[in-house]
């Protein structure tokens, strides 16, 4: 049984560029959720998609948007790339996006704005 | 506006040594949820408990042990007879009952010697 797969794993921008992030989520889960964690901080929450619409926003720009598909993977594009953009992306996969449910995370996309 | 602190950025231990990783959190939720995770080298969060606001037992799970105290809105936790595979960041993390995000906070780094 697959875990949470993330690609690329590693990704090199310029400042201004636009990039796009992929998430396929567990096997049976419905519901991903997207997570910026810049160097030494804790993760800080981007967004979460279900039934292919965005239920529930973090505290970020609309530079920041995404897509679900109908078979639940998901998408997250950056726009007009900032140099604080460079983080580690983690994706998070759930059943309905429940809490009471755990979440998988899968082992992100480091992104570097140069 | 929900607020998790780990006031410890990094505790060093040698093998064998206990350690006990300190979380205090804010919320104006009167029901939540509490979690803690660990994340090694590989990025990838591993999820190692939740618990209910309303449920304060405490719990042991092998060398793990948890501590939650509402009334100092604290949530500890301690790793007993520590190892060298125990060497990554701890994140204590909240979330409102009715809420779909993660509120994480800044992580303990945590380094077993052998």
């Amino acid at each position: 049984d697959a875990g949470v797969t993330q690609s690329p794993t590693h990704l090199i921008k310029t400042r201004g560029q636009q990039v796009t992030l992929r998430c396929s989520p567990k096997s049976g889960h419905d519901t991903v959720s997207w997570y910026q964690q810049a160097l030494g901080q804790g993760p800080q929450f981007i967004f979460q998609y279900y039934e292919e619409e965005e239920r529930q926003r973090g505290n970020f720009p609309d530079r920041f948007s995404g897509h679900q598909f109908p078979n639940y993977s998901s998408e997250l594009n950056v726009n007009a790339l900032l140099l604080g953009d460079s983080a580690l992306y983690l994706c998070a996969s759930s059943l309905s996006g429940r809490l009471d449910y755990e979440q998988y995370f899968g082992p992100g996309t480091r992104l570097t704005v140069t | 506006a929900q607020k998790v602190t780990q006031a410890q950025t990094e505790i060093s231990v040698v093998e064998k040594e206990d350690v006990t990783l300190d979380c205090v959190y804010e919320t104006r939720d009167t029901t939540y949820y509490l979690f803690w995770y660990k994340q090694p080298p590989s990025g990838e969060l591993v999820f190692l408990i939740r618990r209910n606001s309303f449920d304060e037992q405490n719990e042991i799970s092998g060398r793990y042990s948890w501590n939650f105290q509402k009334s100092t809105s604290s949530f500890n936790f301690t790793i007993t007879a520590s190892q060298v595979v125990d060497s990554a960041v701890y994140f204590c993390a909240l979330s409102g009952i009715n809420d779909y995000k993660l509120s994480f906070g800044a992580g303990t780094t945590v380094t077993v010697r052998a």
